[in-house]
C-alpha cells in the first residue's frame, strides 16, 4: 500500500478555507483515496473518497491532481468544531488493511 | 440502534483479570475490524474478519483473541494483559471489500477505552 505523508499539525480561524494537502508519490494505478475525521476518543469517520480530478459533497472537496501523486482536503468555512485529526489513506479496492498514518492534527481558533 | 456499538465505552482491568469488549454493527456489512489506538500513535490494524472468517492478523499477541459469531457481532477477548496494552480499542466495519466499486469504506464504533493497571 502506498505510504502518506501530511503535515503533523495546522492552525486555522473559523470562518476560513483551511486545504490539507497528503502526499502519496507511490499511489498504483488503482489506488483510490480515501479521507477521514476523528475527534478526540471516538473513532474516524468517513468524510470522502476519490480516485481523480475533484469530488465534492456536503462536508468537503477533495482535489487530485493529473499525476495523482498528492491529494488535497479542503474544508470550507470551518468552525470550532472541525477541530479534529485527519486522515489521508490510499489503497486499492479490495483491499482490508488500510493504513491510518499519524494524520493532521487540525485547531480551529475563534 | 444504528451505527456501530461498542460496549463497554470505558474499562479498567488488572492484569490477571480476564474481560471482553463487544462489536455489534447494524449496518448489513460483512466485514469487522479490530484497531487499537494508542495515546499519541497511529491506529493499528490488529484483526480483520469477513464473513466470519477471520482474514486478518496483524501479528497480534496471543493474550488478546478475537471471536466472530456472525458478521454482525465482534468480540475482543482480553486475558493477562499488561500496562502497554492500555488504549483505545476502535471496531470497524464494512461491505466486502471485494464487492462495489471505489476502495472499501470502514464505520467506526465510539471506541472503547481500556486500562490495565
Amino acid at each position: 500500500l502506498a505510504k502518506t505523508t501530511q503535515p503533523i499539525s495546522m492552525d486555522s480561524y473559523e470562518g476560513q478555507e483551511v486545504n490539507i494537502t497528503c502526499s502519496h508519490n507511490n499511489i498504483a494505478t488503482n489506488d483510490y483515496i480515501t479521507w477521514y475525521q476523528q475527534f478526540p476518543s471516538q473513532g474516524p469517520r468517513f468524510i470522502i473518497q476519490g480516485y481523480k480530478t475533484k469530488v465534492t459533497n456536503e462536508v468537503a472537496s477533495l482535489f487530485i491532481p493529473a499525476d495523482r501523486k498528492s491529494s488535497t482536503l479542503s474544508l470550507p468555512r470551518v468552525s470550532l468544531s472541525d477541530t479534529a485529526v485527519y486522515y489521508c489513506l490510499v489503497g486499492p479496492p479490495g483491499t482490508y488493511k488500510y493504513i491510518f498514518g499519524t494524520g493532521t492534527r487540525l485547531k480551529v481558533l475563534a | 440502534e444504528t451505527g456501530v456499538t461498542q460496549t463497554p465505552r470505558h474499562l479498567v482491568m488488572g492484569m490477571t483479570n480476564k474481560k471482553s469488549l463487544k462489536c455489534e454493527q447494524h449496518l448489513g456489512h460483512n466485514a469487522m475490524y479490530w484497531y487499537k489506538q494508542s495515546a499519541k500513535k497511529p491506529l493499528e490494524l490488529m484483526f480483520v474478519y469477513n464473513f466470519k472468517e477471520q482474514t486478518e492478523n496483524n501479528s497480534v499477541p496471543s493474550r488478546f483473541s478475537p471471536e466472530c459469531p456472525n458478521s454482525s457481532h465482534l468480540f475482543l477477548h482480553l486475558h493477562t494483559l499488561q500496562p502497554e496494552d492500555s488504549a483505545l480499542y476502535l471496531c470497524a466495519s464494512s461491505q466486502d471489500p471485494a464487492l462495489g466499486s471505489g476502495a472499501n469504506v470502514l464505520t467506526f464504533g465510539a471506541g472503547s477505552r481500556l486500562t490495565v493497571l
